[in-house]
């Protein structure tokens, strides 16, 4: 069964630092590019990162460039979104979500996203 | 960056009822679109990719359609299992985006 597990979330204080995880399985990961989403309670689904299947290429969201770095470790099987200097608006649910398709150097990003994780939530508050 | 605009942002329509939901991209993305359902407490489901591609397992009653700027996706005959909030997104280009989002309900 093709499956992936988020952890890391948790509660922070604004300007501190939290590592998520996503682990996969039941696929090939290094074939797929992955993407880290959020939502926000209450709110929309935001796409924040992506990263390509060898990992040479990373994708971010503007509200998250320069604070946020995505990785992957295909030895392991594992997806992370390193989140630095952490705002009060960055509080919410992160799912990690594979790409569907294999796609192309310039675009990894192709067919939507077919799997999603259950989700670790993250809030930020003093 | 791309920019998508969906609406209207919820409705209300009766079981048998035809729906449908608008998607508008700040520029034009050919067919790199894709639709989602969520219900309530429940994580994202691929509807439709490409614009008009069927996921394996969704009802037929389901059907998207555009292409360029302007994109669509359409519930035939609504359901009560249909209750949800249908979001789309481009895949055209980085930073990829996800439209406000439509909440379905049942009058």
């Amino acid at each position: 069964e093709v499956q992936l597990l988020e952890s890391g979330g948790g509660l922070v204080q604004p300007g501190e630092s939290l590592r998520l995880s996503c682990a996969a399985s039941g696929f090939t990961f290094a074939d797929y590019a992955v993407n880290w989403v959020r939502q926000a309670p209450g709110k929309g689904l935001e796409w924040v990162s992506g990263i390509s299947g060898s990992g040479g290429g990373t994708y971010y969201a503007g509200s998250v460039k320069g604070r946020f770095t995505i990785s992957r470790d295909n030895s392991r099987n594992t997806l992370y979104l390193q989140m630095n200097s952490l705002r009060v608006e960055d509080t919410a649910v992160y799912y990690c979500a594979k790409t569907q398709g294999s796609g192309t150097y310039y675009n990894p990003f192709i067919d939507g996203m077919d799997v999603w994780g259950q989700g670790t939530t993250v809030t930020v508050s003093s | 960056d791309i920019q998508m605009t969906q609406s209207p942002s919820s409705l209300s329509a009766s079981v048998g009822d035809r729906v449908t939901i608008t998607c508008r991209a700040s520029q034009g993305i050919s067919n790199y679109l894709a639709w989602y359902q969520q219900k309530p407490g429940k994580v994202p489901k691929l509807l439709i990719y490409a614009a008009s591609t069927l996921q394996s397992g969704v009802p037929s009653r389901f059907s998207g359609s555009g292409s360029g700027t302007d994109f669509t996706l359409t519930i035939s005959s609504l359901q009560p299992e249909d209750v949800a909030t249908y979001y789309c997104q481009q895949y055209k280009s980085a930073p990829q985006a996800f439209g406000q989002g439509t909440k379905v309900e049942l009058k």
